[in-house]
């Protein structure tokens, strides 16, 4: 069974500077995608940032970027120029990339991160 | 165009009765999944959908289930609901059959159990 984990539950940084929030996964599947979503207050949930498991360039977002180690199972976010409105919890997770396996999310714990002025 | 809508938005029920919530995916969306949301478990899968069929199905006990209608439109039930049922239920809507196209999430519907 895949695992998804956040290590870090909640953090803090000043806006307009950079922050990065962990996260590691365990599989044995070759062909996966890696994702982060945000959920607001509001508690809808976007994505950020889509990677997939056989591109090696790292995904990029505007402001959002990963760094995805595949042989360390790594897969960290950084925000740049955080702003008052990525205050939220984030989430990471995990989907198999085989048709048979559907459209499965396995998420991380979450870690809220709080943008302070 | 329209997002997933998801009613009701709040329900509150008590222990031992059943309860369906409703999800109506984005226009031309053929996936739906639904998704748990608790403070103690966080976000767990229950069951996908795509073209009226069960695709994927999570851990969850015989008291939950779904379906899809030929519309997309999907609904979940939870009968004999218990106190641990409270939650926030996620349900997401896709265009593709994998991962290649982004999951677009509902508000959610708040279920409290009394």
């Amino acid at each position: 069974a895949q695992t998804v984990t956040q290590s870090q539950p909640e953090m803090s940084v000043q806006e307009a500077e950079t922050v990065t929030l962990s996260c590691t996964y365990d599989t044995s599947e070759n062909n996966y995608y890696l994702f982060w979503y945000k959920q607001p207050p509001s508690r809808q949930m976007i994505l950020v940032i889509r990677q997939e498991a056989y591109k090696q360039q790292n995904a990029t977002e505007n402001r959002f970027s990963v760094n995805f180690q595949k042989a360390a199972k790594s897969f960290s976010l950084k925000i740049s120029d955080s702003q008052l409105g990525d205050t939220a919890m984030y989430f990471c997770a995990f989907m198999k990339g085989w048709m048979e396996y559907g459209n499965k999310l396995v998420f991380g714990a979450g870690t809220i991160l709080r943008v302070k002025s | 165009k329209a997002g997933v809508t998801q009613t009701p938005r709040y329900l509150i029920k008590t222990r031992g009765q059943q309860v369906t919530l409703s999800c109506s995916p984005i226009s031309g969306h053929r996936s739906v999944s639904w998704y748990q949301q608790t403070p103690g478990q966080g976000l767990q899968f229950l069951f996908e959908y795509f073209s009226e069929t069960q695709r994927n199905k999570g851990n969850f006990p015989g008291r939950f289930s779904g379906r899809q209608f030929s519309n997309s439109r999907s609904e979940m039930n939870v009968s004999t609901l218990e106190l641990g049922d409270s939650a926030l239920y996620l349900c997401a809507s896709s265009l593709a059959e994998r991962g290649e196209d982004e999951q677009f999430f509902g508000p959610g519907t708040r279920l409290t159990v009394l």
